[in-house]
């Protein structure tokens, strides 16, 4: 069974443009989450989508957003960016809601913002 | 979702077992206790779960007494390929407001 895949794996934007980052679950995975990865906070945890709603969602500016579409594809998007979004950015799928699921991590997007 | 405690790093050689416990003093009766391993530039990678006693795997072992406010994860006989690090996280059945805390976890560091 294919992983979870992002794409795309490196980006390099400037300050005030915006990205739109992919994440494809594990086949029959309907719940996808989002972290973002930097040095000094670690992994913190962005959003949750199960069928197509949002479950959840950490302290992050609303710049942050998400959306998940009927096939469970996920995409995440943050716009006006700022120096601080530079960090990896990871895509997990579970099964269902991920409180006691098992999560699957893809490799990440890194984002770099100049 | 349960906040946990974990050490910050630890040192180990090769060939050694490593025990690395999490505290989690407010875990709630339908928390499991889930640990990951990551790797730099890599997603983390499920190693472990389990809800009490004792849980073993290919690759480690969790301990949890039976007050569940701690847990052990054991790696047998490490090796330099183990250093990674490691993360603790405690959750159930999720409420709408419940969120998904990592932590800063414990970077393990095997030495030759």
């Amino acid at each position: 069974k294919a992983g979870v895949t992002q794409t795309p794996r490196y980006l390099i934007k400037t300050r005030g443009q915006q990205v739109t980052l992919s994440c494809s679950p594990i086949s029959g995975h309907r719940s996808v989450s989002w972290y973002q990865q930097t040095p000094g906070q670690g992994l913190q945890f962005l959003f949750e989508y199960f069928s197509e709603t949002q479950r959840n969602k950490g302290n992050f500016p609303g710049r942050f957003s998400g959306r998940q579409f009927s096939n469970s594809r996920s995409e995440m998007n943050v716009s006006t960016l700022e120096l601080g979004d530079s960090a990896l950015y990871l895509c997990a799928s579970s099964l269902r809601p991920s409180g006691e699921e098992t999560q699957y991590f893809g490799p990440g997007t890194r984002l770099l913002v100049l | 979702l349960a906040k946990t405690t974990q050490p910050i790093s630890m040192d180990s050689y090769e060939g050694q077992e490593v025990n690395i416990t999490c505290s989690h003093n407010n875990i709630a009766t339908n928390d499991y206790i889930t640990w990951y391993q990551q790797f730099p530039s890599q997603g983390p990678r499920f190693i472990i779960q389990g809800y009490k006693t004792k849980v073993t795997n290919e690759v480690a072992s969790l301990f949890i007494p039976a007050d569940r406010k701690s847990s052990t994860l054991s790696l047998p006989r490490v090796s330099l390929s183990d250093t990674a690090v490691y993360y603790c996280l405690v959750g159930g059945r999720m409420n709408r407001d419940d969120k998904i805390i990592f932590g800063k976890g414990t970077r393990l560091h095997i030495l030759p």
